[in-house]
């Protein structure tokens, strides 16, 4: 079974610039995810979509930060402008249904803000 | 709100040592799930194991155990005869039932096994 597929890998850009990042989840799996991790600190969610409906995007600060997943499929998480405090990795992740599940991370896109 | 709390930021240990990684959560819920993963230099979470909160049985998998106590609010994580490719971050997470519940990670503990 293929894994939850993250582009790209690395991004540096300059403060100010846009960047967007992809995720496809694994098939079958509802539920995907975009956790933010910095440096240091574990993952804070920053978007929930459930099947193309957002279930929490509480945390997400949304005059810069967007995220979507049209098909219920694949999903991208878009930022602009970047600022530097945003260099972090962002991580997605999906879930099979059920209330249990655990969550099936990417390797995660790593982003540098100059 | 629901809360972990990893105290251990890094614990540095010698090849063969037993290391014990501990994690207290906050819940008003009386059903959750408790969560261990574990972050490679490579940077992926890796999955290690899920606990209900109505199943208080620890738990062993080879060289790992899980302690999960309901009356303490812990769920310790301990890794015996340690070795170097068990180096990496460990989280604890905590995620409370139904479809739109989230998962709340802890700051994670650093594991460093040295030869």
């Amino acid at each position: 079974e293929a894994g939850v597929a993250q582009s790209p890998r690395y991004k540096i850009i300059e403060k100010r610039q846009s960047v967007a990042f992809w995720c496809n989840p694994i098939s079958g799996h509802a539920t995907l995810y975009w956790y933010q991790q910095i440096l240091g600190q574990g993952p804070k969610l920053l978007i929930q979509f459930q099947n193309n409906g957002v279930v929490d995007d509480s945390q997400l600060p949304k005059d810069r930060f967007s995220a979507e997943r049209l098909k219920g499929v694949d999903s991208t998480l878009k930022i602009q402008p970047a600022k530097l405090e945003d260099s972090a990795v962002y991580l997605c992740a999906s879930r099979p249904q059920g209330t249990g599940g655990e969550l099936f991370f990417g390797e995660g896109s790593r982003l540098t803000v100059l | 709100a629901q809360k972990v709390t990893q105290a251990q930021t890094e614990i540095s240990v010698v090849e063969k040592e037993d290391v014990t990684l501990d994690c207290v959560y906050e819940t008003r819920d009386t059903t959750y799930y408790l969560f261990w993963y574990k972050q490679p230099p490579s940077g992926e979470l890796v999955f290690l194991i899920r606990r209900n909160s109505f199943d208080e049985q620890n738990e062993i998998s080879g060289r790992y155990s899980w302690n999960f106590q309901k009356s303490t609010s812990s769920f310790n994580f301990t890794i015996t005869a340690s070795q170097v490719v068990d180096s990496a971050v460990y989280f604890c997470a905590l995620r409370e039932p139904g479809t739109a519940s989230k998962l709340t990670f802890g700051t994670g503990t650093r594991l460093q096994v040295t030869l």
